[in-house]
């Protein structure tokens, strides 16, 4: 078992250029979150899918988008870079409910420049 | 906004010392949680203690709940320097939906040789 995967590991973009982050997961949890860490901040939600088909936003949505392709893929898409959404970007699964824990990629480190 | 608040921020003691971590939070909550978090790593769950329990051991490790007082604390006995690491509560508010959970900023537990 994999787990949670992120890639890419590390990225580098231009201000106003564009990519996708990609996130699978083997655990079949229905669950996933996009979450973003920044020094002192602490972790904070950008988006999350209770379960396949769904998508919701979190704390900090603006600038993003995303997809579930499936019950295993959840990709985040950064249309037009800005300098701060450089950060450590995470993706996490669970499953669905009140009482279960995350489980998190190893995270994509993202400098927009 | 941050539903926890962790104290201390930064925490060093020497190998075989006990650590302890405080967190205080600001709504009713499901369950707290507990993960760690190496350098440079993606974040590790603990422990997980329900809304209805006061305390929870799981090895070295011991998570006591206050929801009078909103708060819980993390006990780590005999450190080691293995030990040294990030640590996270984050809570699942009962106005959640969707297993969101909401982390503080994270205590950084240096222990020393």
């Amino acid at each position: 078992n994999a787990g949670v995967t992120q890639t890419p590991k590390f990225q580098v973009l231009k201000t106003g250029q564009s990519m996708t982050l990609q996130c699978a997961q083997d655990m079949n949890h229905n669950s996933m979150y996009w979450y973003r860490q920044d020094p002192g901040m602490g972790l904070r939600l950008i988006y999350y899918s209770a379960s396949e088909g769904t998508t919701d936003k979190g704390e900090v949505p603006n600038g993003y988008n995303v997809s579930r392709l499936n019950k295993r893929e959840f990709s985040l898409r950064l249309e037009s870079a800005a300098p701060s959404q450089t950060s450590v970007y995470f993706c996490a699964s669970s499953e669905l409910g009140d009482l279960y824990e995350q489980y998190f990629g190893p995270g994509t480190r993202l400098t927009v420049t | 906004s941050q539903q926890g608040e962790e104290d201390p921020q930064a925490l060093s003691i020497q190998e075989g010392e006990n650590a302890t971590m405080n967190c205080s939070y600001k709504t009713s909550i499901n369950n707290l949680q507990w993960y760690r978090q190496n350098s440079g790593r993606g974040l590790v769950h603990l422990i997980l203690i329900r809304s209805n329990e006061r305390e929870k051991h799981s090895g070295r490790l011991r998570v006591t709940l206050d929801t009078s007082k909103k708060s819980s604390s993390l006990l780590i006995t005999a450190s080691r320097a293995a030990d040294t690491a990030s640590y996270f509560c984050a809570t699942d508010p009962i106005y959640n939906q969707g297993g969101k959970l909401i982390f503080g900023q994270g205590t950084e537990l240096s222990v020393k040789p």
